[in-house]
């Protein structure tokens, strides 16, 4: 069963710290999306990417966030430093994006951080 | 005006009824739609694509209304395990999806 995974599931951090968040993708999916959140603003997307390429990343706080793909199996999202509004689940999704119908994104577990 | 609208509910029916809400989009030019499927802190699973001529999928139907520019969902014989928020997307154009915010469905015994 193919699956999206994060890491880590739960992250408590003091604010002014680095958070680094993991993401691997479904084997063969080639996009890549990071989406947070929150009770308020429900989920937004952050940043996402095609064959490692960054092809948007307008939804991304630029002075503090950064996302990166080292390699077609892993995806990481940066915040340094952390504030306490970032505090939110942190998902990431990936996808085929080929094909007319094939725009489906299938969801990792999340990664809740509370920035304190 | 937000791109995706839901009627955040909650909608609260009995076990064995049939619920439908609805999702508005606000761009005209959307061209991929998305039922998806949240339980409580866990992340979001895609329960359905939502085609041109409407699909179902066992209990579930979803409907695209390009000229009113909605989507909707219709759950039958409700079951207590169908209780759930459920969520819209809308693709407009590359890759990107845009969410609404949700209908809670709460299905009592």
């Amino acid at each position: 069963d193919a699956r999206v995974t994060q890491t880590p599931r739960h992250k408590v951090t003091e604010m002014g710290q680095e958070v680094t968040m993991r993401c691997q993708p479904i084997l063969g999916h080639n996009t890549v999306f990071w989406y947070r959140q929150t009770m308020m603003q429900g989920l937004e997307l952050l940043a996402y990417f095609r064959n490692r390429a960054p092809l948007d990343d307008s939804g991304m706080p630029k002075d503090r966030f950064s996302a990166e793909m080292p390699d077609a199996t892993l995806a990481t999202l940066k915040i340094q430093p952390s504030e306490p509004r970032d505090s939110a689940v942190y998902f990431c999704a990936s996808g085929l994006g080929r094909g007319a119908e094939n725009y489906e994104q299938y969801f990792g577990p999340g990664t809740r951080l509370t920035v304190t | 005006r937000k791109e995706v609208e839901q009627d955040p509910g909650p909608f609260n029916v009995p076990e064995g009824a049939t619920v439908a809400f609805n999702c508005t989009y606000s761009n005209s030019a959307s061209q991929s739609f998305f039922w998806y499927r949240q339980d409580c802190r866990k992340e979001p699973k895609l329960l359905m694509s939502v085609y041109s001529s409407g699909n179902e999928d066992g209990r579930f139907t979803a409907q695209l209304n390009r000229a009113s520019q909605y989507i909707s969902l219709l759950i039958r014989d409700s079951k207590l395990s169908d209780s759930a928020t459920y969520l819209c997307a809308v693709r407009l154009n590359d890759y990107k999806l845009s969410f609404g915010a949700g209908t809670t469905v709460t299905v009592r015994a």
